[in-house]
């Protein structure tokens, strides 16, 4: 079973929409969880840190993490062109992190 | 910008040769991880390194070693270059040391591009 399952699918939205991701996880002793946004050959930047349960807000950024189902979820409100990137859920597992394959969004004008 | 700073850019080897990436850990920063990022995949942690010491390493053969630097730079070496080792090559570094539970928290240079022909 992988640590860190993100169903990698393409998700093509309107300007304007809300956008949905979401990741599940295995180990339940994981602690911190991240949402990297990468661009087109560029590095993951981080965008989104959490620990433990509950949600986090940051402008149109919404993550979530609920640890009893080991699910974890990053809303994007009022999506933008700019927006259009792959979506990297990451968790912190002893010095390292272990990623989703991720999600290219892409968010149409 | 997060101040990673990863050489070269980008490069073409062939099989069987063997390659050195380097990295420039941000300011401050004493750790510093490698990951692999294969086409279309989420990077895999290849290991870490804190003060100079391997911290943890991935399922990735010997083939695959590094180095760091007592400024905290850093080197991936990897010999005998096979076909699936192309792919992005990235470098994180954090600073474990941060209060509020952050310093776990590690920012990515741009990556090197591999080719292996």
């Amino acid at each position: 079973q992988k640590e860190v399952e993100q169903d990698p699918g393409p998700l093509s939205v309107p300007e304007g929409a809300i956008v949905s991701l979401n990741c599940t996880y295995s180990n339940s002793a994981f602690q911190y969880f991240m949402w990297y946004r990468q661009y087109s050959r560029k590095g993951p930047e981080l965008l989104m840190y959490t620990y433990s349960s509950g949600n986090k807000e940051d402008g149109r950024f919404t993550a979530q993490v609920d640890k009893s189902s080991k699910y974890i979820s990053l809303f994007i409100r009022d999506s933008q062109p700019s927006d259009s990137a792959t979506y990297l859920c990451a968790i912190d597992g002893n010095n390292r992190l272990a990623f989703g394959k991720g999600n290219q969004v892409v968010v149409i004008p | 910008e997060t101040g990673v700073t990863q050489s070269p850019t980008h490069l073409i080897k062939t099989r069987g040769q063997q390659v050195t990436l380097r990295c420039s850990s941000q300011s401050g920063h004493n750790t510093v991880s490698w990951y692999q990022q294969a086409l279309g995949q989420g990077p895999q942690f290849i290991f870490q390194y804190y003060r100079e010491e391997e911290n943890g390493r991935g399922n990735f053969p010997p083939r695959f070693s590094g180095l760091q630097f007592p400024n905290y730079s850093s080197e991936l070496n990897v010999n005998a270059l096979e076909l699936d080792d192309s792919a992005l090559y990235l470098c994180a570094s954090s600073d474990p040391g941060l209060a509020g539970g952050i310093g776990e928290t590690q920012y990515f240079g741009p990556g090197t591009r591999l080719l292996v022909l």
